[in-house]
């Protein structure tokens, strides 16, 4: 059974980076087959896509965070990670990674970060 | 404002059913694979449908989804309480390059 966990600082402070690693068990990262993705979501909002990383290379990032967003993969750990530049209050969220192909099917619990000074 | 419209809100009685309606365009749902995703409160998404009218293991068959032209929907026959949750739509959108949510629907049992 696939399994996918969150880690990193709860509290980033504002214009700094947020970062953000998925670790992987149950199924190994660099199989090829799948997507490995990053979705947040406000208290109280909905569902935000922020981007995917192919294992073999390759990435995609929601327009709207492009900008400032990177996704990287580390295959000797089995971890993708999330880089967010230049937070604000707005990114306040709880963070999820998943994998996705044909759908986000595996989800890992997800990660409250906090934007404040 | 999300490109996908769902009702924020549907209900009925335990052992109902209901239908969760999301209302796209050609560049999403018109031309991609649609996913439906549960969250009970304060727990991860779960997915429940994908590839429009697929179920992965382990969900029962009292959910479906179907798929017309622009617009998809989730069926839920047999209403429990454990029922009651967000319920969100989720496809590619071939325009903005992006997997989009819909607003999300409550599911209330009455």
């Amino acid at each position: 059974q696939v399994q996918l966990q969150e880690s990193g600082p709860g509290l980033v402070k504002p214009s700094q980076t947020l970062s953000l690693t998925c670790t992987v068990s149950g199924g190994s990262i660099s199989s090829g087959r799948y997507y490995w993705s990053w979705i947040r979501q406000p208290a109280g909002k909905g569902l935000e896509w922020i981007g995917r990383i192919y294992a073999r290379g390759g990435t995609n990032y929601n327009p709207s965070l492009k900008s400032r967003v990177a996704i990287s993969v580390d295959t000797s750990k089995n971890q993708f990670s999330l880089k967010l530049t230049s937070v604000t209050a707005a990114d306040t969220a709880v963070y999820y990674c998943a994998r996705d192909h044909p759908a986000l099917e595996y989800w890992g619990q997800g990660t409250l970060v906090t934007v404040s000074s | 404002q999300s490109v996908l419209t769902q009702p924020p809100s549907v209900s009925a009685a335990p052992g109902q059913k209901v239908t969760i309606s999301c209302s796209g365009s050609s560049s999403n749902i018109g031309n991609n694979f649609v996913s439906w995703y549960q969250q009970l409160p304060g727990t991860a998404p779960k997915l429940l449908i994908y590839e429009d009218n697929k179920r992965p293991s382990g969900i029962p068959d009292r959910f479906s989804g179907s798929k017309s032209g622009t617009s998809a929907t989730l069926g839920i026959t047999g209403l429990q309480t454990g029922d009651e949750a967000d319920y969100y739509c989720g496809p590619w959108d071939s325009s903005l390059s992006v997997v989009i949510f819909g607003g999300g629907t409550k599911v209330t049992v009455l």
